[in-house]
């Protein structure tokens, strides 16, 4: 399973757009990029995933370079209810994804 | 839909004993998971199941946690002798199985927040 790298920490504010970059410069060819969002005293909510270019839904969009070594979720004019933790996955496509790794994900903090 | 229901919600025990935490997946998913958070180490995938079977427990800290899933809508996580360092948030979660070539969606409890004294 690819290792993912993303940036500890970020702040924004209400209304701004709001990018969160992965690194995974040893995808595999099969893997599959997700991310989920988790609020304080809950667990883990799946926003989006994606295999390559972009892909959007009603929540966010998910932006994937040809090369794949890295993803960016973007979140158009955050509110305070965006705040939470951000996971960025890579999960292997042929088995459906199932063994997940988590890492420390990254914390966004949103202000008034 | 429920969702994933876990019990209890907040536990507390003494150093020693039994813990056993508890499960209900979604109904008509096949995919049954239990993770750990701590501040530490983040979130941890313990166990997995599929229709009831364990597929892959590498993530099991030690010979004192032990998981079974008697049927499709119970699983159960237990930890025996408990110790302080088990202290964390344990969430199960649940999935369906709708194929391979992407990530199926696992959808998480509100999980069960440990504390051993």
């Amino acid at each position: 399973l690819a290792k993912t790298t993303q940036p500890i920490s970020m702040d924004s504010y209400e209304g701004q757009e709001v990018n969160i970059t992965c690194s995974h410069n040893n995808i595999a060819t099969n893997d599959y990029i997700t991310w989920y969002q988790q609020f304080p005293s809950q667990g883990p909510r799946f926003i989006i995933q994606g295999y390559k270019t972009k892909v959007t839904n009603e929540v966010a969009s998910l932006f994937i370079p040809a090369d794949r070594k890295s993803s960016t979720l973007s979140l158009p004019r955050v509110s305070l209810s965006d705040t939470a933790v951000y996971y960025c996955l890579v999960g292997d496509g042929n088995t459906g994804g199932f063994k997940t790794i988590f890492g420390a994900g990254t914390r966004l903090f949103v202000k008034a | 839909d429920a969702g994933v229901i876990q019990s209890p919600r907040h536990e507390v025990t003494e150093m020693g004993q039994e813990v056993t935490l508890r499960c209900k997946p979604i109904s008509g998913h096949d995919y049954l998971f239990w993770y750990r958070q701590t501040m530490m180490r983040g979130l941890e995938l313990l166990i997995y199941f599929n229709n009831n079977v364990p597929i892959d427990d590498s993530g099991m800290p030690e010979d004192r946690f032990s998981a079974k899933m008697p049927n499709a809508s119970f699983s159960t996580l237990k930890i025996q002798p408990s110790e302080p360092r088990d202290s964390a948030v344990y969430f199960c979660a649940s999935s369906l199985a709708r194929g391979t070539g992407f990530h199926n969606e696992q959808f998480f409890g509100p999980g069960t927040r440990l504390t051993v004294l």
